[in-house]
């Protein structure tokens, strides 16, 4: 089946800092992705769609200039939390199409 | 506005029975509807999809109905066995359409003891 990875899958960071997060299809080409954020006990909420050559389409409520995407390639989408806050700790989940939608494992934020 | 509920945030079942999970929404017209199954600190994985025009679907021992008029699905798993413990998320599409746009529920907990 189609395979999709995240890098890093946890990562610890100071406030204000930035914090690339790497997004790969493995064995076939997305043309999108997407990018969602997950808190303890709550639903995968859609942060924005991630098309390839072309700029992401965010979601209502979500900051473009803080969360910076590139999709560069068929098989790469980076999402950049940049200057992280506490708030911003969460489980960042991406996902690629291919027929269905295939999840990546998962980025574990936590900013200090 | 549009809303997901799935019925329950846990249920616990003994081993061998039958678990029903149920996704019900408000102000959707999807297409189609899914359902993924997530384990603790890892990203969701699809188990079945089931379209507007379809009853119901079947996979091994999952089973999926889709009904439309009283906007609901049910999931169930026969023959639970305790690795079937984990988080299972409905999700539909978001515009009716197949841009693949989902909107998750909660999830539901499902514990299945030994």
């Amino acid at each position: 089946g189609a395979v999709v990875s995240q890098h890093p899958s946890r990562v610890i960071c100071k406030s204000g800092t930035s914090v690339k997060i790497e997004c790969r299809s493995l064995d076939f080409q997305a043309t999108t992705m997407f990018w969602y954020r997950q808190f303890p006990k709550q639903s995968l909420m859609l942060m924005a769609t991630s098309n390839e050559g072309s700029k992401a389409t965010y979601e209502q409520g979500v900051e473009k200039d803080k969360f910076l995407i590139n999709h560069a390639s068929l098989t790469l989408s980076t999402l950049t939390v940049t200057s992280a806050h506490p708030e911003d700790s969460s489980f960042y989940i991406c996902s690629a199409t291919h027929g269905e939608q295939f999840f990546g494992p998962g980025t574990r934020l936590t900013v200090l | 506005s549009q809303k997901i509920e799935q019925n329950s945030e846990a249920l616990n079942i003994q081993e061998g029975k039958t678990a029903t999970l149920t996704c019900n929404y408000t102000n959707y017209s999807p297409a189609y509807l899914q359902w993924y199954r997530q384990d603790p600190g890892r990203g969701p994985v699809f188990l079945l999809l089931i379209r507007e025009n379809e009853k119901e679907k079947r996979k091994e021992r999952l089973k999926v109905t889709f009904d439309t008029t009283l906007k609901q699905s049910l999931f169930h798993i026969t023959a639970s066995q305790p690795a079937d413990s984990a988080t299972y998320l409905c999700a539909l599409d978001g515009s009716g359409g197949s841009n693949y746009k989902l909107t998750f529920g909660k999830g539901t907990l499902l514990t299945v003891n030994p």
